[in-house]
Order: structure tokens, then C-alpha cells, then sequence
């Protein structure tokens, strides 16, 4: 079945430092979307994207689309302490009415 | 607008017991899906309803049903409750069938003991 492998899994870095994450895929993907959840909370929609090679920014975030389909990377920048909790990525495959989820990369942001 | 709200958020039973769950998407929205969320499975996609027709369906026993009415709501149901039904139930709407953004409710908490 269908696999999203997200990396990393937790990250631990201090306030200020950049921050990257991605995911793959083991097939082509329509859509990705990256999502950030706190505890006891639904996730959050922070980017959606819709074309190969896409660079998308909402702030200090950035996502990109890889060009092979089959991968997408999100950035932060300049972390801050509110930017602690996970980050997920969600893939939607062409014409397949369905999304997959990564397992979540946990940021801990230390002050 | 208002966003997809859940309810209950908090919810315990004992095993062998049913459960019904509630959600409403935002407003002019006409696709709902469920997800079930545990830290050892994460994100795991349970069905999706479109038109008050259930459009796609997850690997889950038919313990897990669901439906959706005329006015987009949603609820999911949970028969004969066993321990490892613990988990964060969401919701998340789309403007469109399986398609474009989804955005998620809070989640109902559901523990069974």
C-alpha cells in the first residue's frame, strides 16, 4: 500500500536556527499539504500544494513540490519557541480521492 | 467563518460499550473525512463522505461506521468498544469530494476502558 516516509522524526534545535523536514513517497502525488499540530488540538493547514517544482511561503515557512512527484520539503526559519509541536506532511496520488499522512516530525525549540 | 467543530472533545466509555461521534464542517463544505490518530499508528484515514455517500473507506472493521445528512454533518459510530479504540478522533472538511485542502476539527478524545 501506499507509504509517505517522513524524516525526521523529532528535531531539537535551539530558537533562531532553521529548521527543514521533507517526506517521500513511494508513488506520484497530486497534492501535498503540510499541517502543524499542538497538543490536544486538530492539525492546522499551514501550506497546500498543487504543481511539481511548486515554492509556496506562509511566513517564516516555505514547502516546495519536489519536480519527481514523489517528495515535498518544508523550512522554517528563524525559529521561535511557539513553532514547538509536530509537523505533519499529506500527499493526495493522482486521481485517488483519498490522503496519506506522514508520521509527524516533533520540533522542540529551546529558548 | 466558523471552522470544523467536533463534539463531544472528551469522552470516556468502558469496553464493549457504542459511541457516537458528531461534526460539523465549515460552512458550504460538502466532504468529511475521519481520521483516527494514536502515537503508534498516527494519522490513520477511516472514511470520507461526499453527498451523504460514503466515497471512500480505510482499513477498519465494521465496528467503525459512519454517515453523513443533508446538511453536510457528520457522525462517526463505534460498536462493541474494545481498549485499543483509544484515540483522537478527527474530522477534517473540503470544499470538494477527496479533493484540495482539509481542514481539521479539534478532535474528540475517546478513551475506553
Amino acid at each position: 500500500g501506499q507509504q509517505l516516509n517522513q524524516s525526521p522524526q523529532s528535531m531539537f534545535i535551539q530558537e533562531g536556527e532553521d529548521v527543514s523536514m521533507n517526506c517521500t513517497s513511494s508513488s506520484i502525488f497530486n497534492t501535498w499539504l503540510w499541517y502543524k499540530q499542538e497538543p490536544g488540538e486538530g492539525p492546522v493547514l499551514l501550506i497546500a500544494l498543487y504543481k511539481a517544482g511548486e515554492l509556496t511561503s506562509n511566513g517564516r515557512l516555505t514547502a516546495q513540490f519536489g519536480i519527481t512527484r514523489k517528495d515535498s520539503f518544508l523550512n522554517i526559519s528563524a525559529s521561535i519557541p511557539s513553532d514547538v509541536g509536530i509537523y505533519f506532511c499529506a500527499g493526495q496520488p493522482y486521481n485517488f480521492n483519498k490522503f496519506y499522512f506522514g508520521s509527524g516530525t516533533k520540533l522542540n525549540v529551546k529558548p | 467563518k466558523a471552522g470544523v467543530t467536533q463534539t463531544p472533545r472528551y469522552l470516556i466509555k468502558t469496553r464493549g460499550q457504542q459511541v457516537t461521534l458528531s461534526c460539523s464542517p465549515i460552512s458550504g463544505h460538502r466532504s468529511v473525512s475521519w481520521y483516527q490518530q494514536t502515537p503508534g499508528q498516527g494519522l490513520q484515514f477511516l472514511f470520507e463522505y461526499f453527498s451523504e455517500t460514503q466515497r471512500n473507506k480505510g482499513n477498519f472493521p465494521g465496528r467503525f461506521s459512519g454517515r453523513q445528512f443533508s446538511n453536510s454533518r457528520s457522525e462517526m459510530n463505534v460498536s462493541t468498544l474494545e481498549l485499543g479504540d483509544s484515540a483522537l478522533y478527527l474530522c477534517a472538511s473540503s470544499p470538494r469530494e477527496g479533493y484540495n485542502e482539509q481542514f481539521f476539527g479539534p478532535g474528540t478524545r475517546l478513551t475506553v476502558l
